[in-house]
């Protein structure tokens, strides 16, 4: 089946740094990639849609300064969290669309990001 | 945009009775409703999903149906099992070309099976 992958796992910066999270797609190639934040207890909320070879598009309320991706190829994008601070920790996940078609949306494992 | 809500937010059954969580959405040009299983700490994991050109779908244990006059779906479990215990979120979008194809979730339901 459609695996995507995240990296890394877990991530503990201190305030002030920068995070890069990495979303890949091992078996098939993703033309659309979607970023998620999710808090403790609650749902998943779409930050941006990220399309291969073009720029991002942010929901409303996302910074897109502070929440820079990058879609460089068809199997992987990326998130950076820019000059993080203690109330971005949070889980982020990824999820890919295959290019070939389909409905369904294959998820990454997650990046649990802590700031200190 | 499109808004999701469902309900209950929590759900505590006993081991072998059905649960039953209801969504429902406000776009009607949404067509794709998928439902997801997420443990403590992992990824959504689809476990059914259903088009709007269907009314109902069955997978073992695991069933969806869909009212679109009415914008609201629903997802049931029957014979539940400790391991059914999870948070359940359901979604829809608008998967048409033009599209980009998000997926709006709603707000999720901890369901606790009672051994």
């Amino acid at each position: 089946g459609a695996v995507v992958s995240q990296h890394p796992s877990r991530v503990i910066c201190k305030s002030g740094t920068s995070v890069k999270i990495e979303c890949r797609s091992l078996d098939f190639q993703a033309t659309t990639m979607f970023w998620y934040r999710q808090f403790p207890k609650q749902s998943l909320m779409l930050m941006a849609t990220s399309n291969e070879g073009s720029k991002a598009t942010y929901e409303q309320g996302v910074e897109k300064d502070k929440f820079l991706i990058n879609h460089a190829s068809l199997t992987l994008s990326t998130l950076t969290v820019t000059s993080a601070h203690p109330e971005d920790s949070s889980f982020y996940i990824c999820s890919a669309r295959d290019a070939t078609g389909g409905y369904e949306q294959y998820f990454g494992p997650g990046t649990r990001l802590t700031v200190t | 945009g499109e808004n999701v809500e469902q309900h209950p937010s929590t759900l505590s059954v006993q081991e072998g009775d059905s649960a039953v969580i209801k969504c429902t959405y406000s776009d009607s040009a949404s067509n794709y409703f998928p439902w997801y299983k997420q443990e403590l700490g992992k990824r959504p994991q689809l476990i059914i999903d259903i088009r709007s050109n269907v009314g109902e779908k069955k997978d073992q244990r695991i069933a969806v149906t869909l009212n679109k006059t009415a914008k609201h779906f629903s997802l049931h479990i029957t014979e539940t099992q400790p391991e059914d215990s999870a948070v359940y979120f359901c979604a829809a979008s608008i998967n048409r070309f033009s599209n980009d194809y998000k997926l709006s979730f709603g707000a999720g339901t901890t369901v606790t099976v009672r051994a």
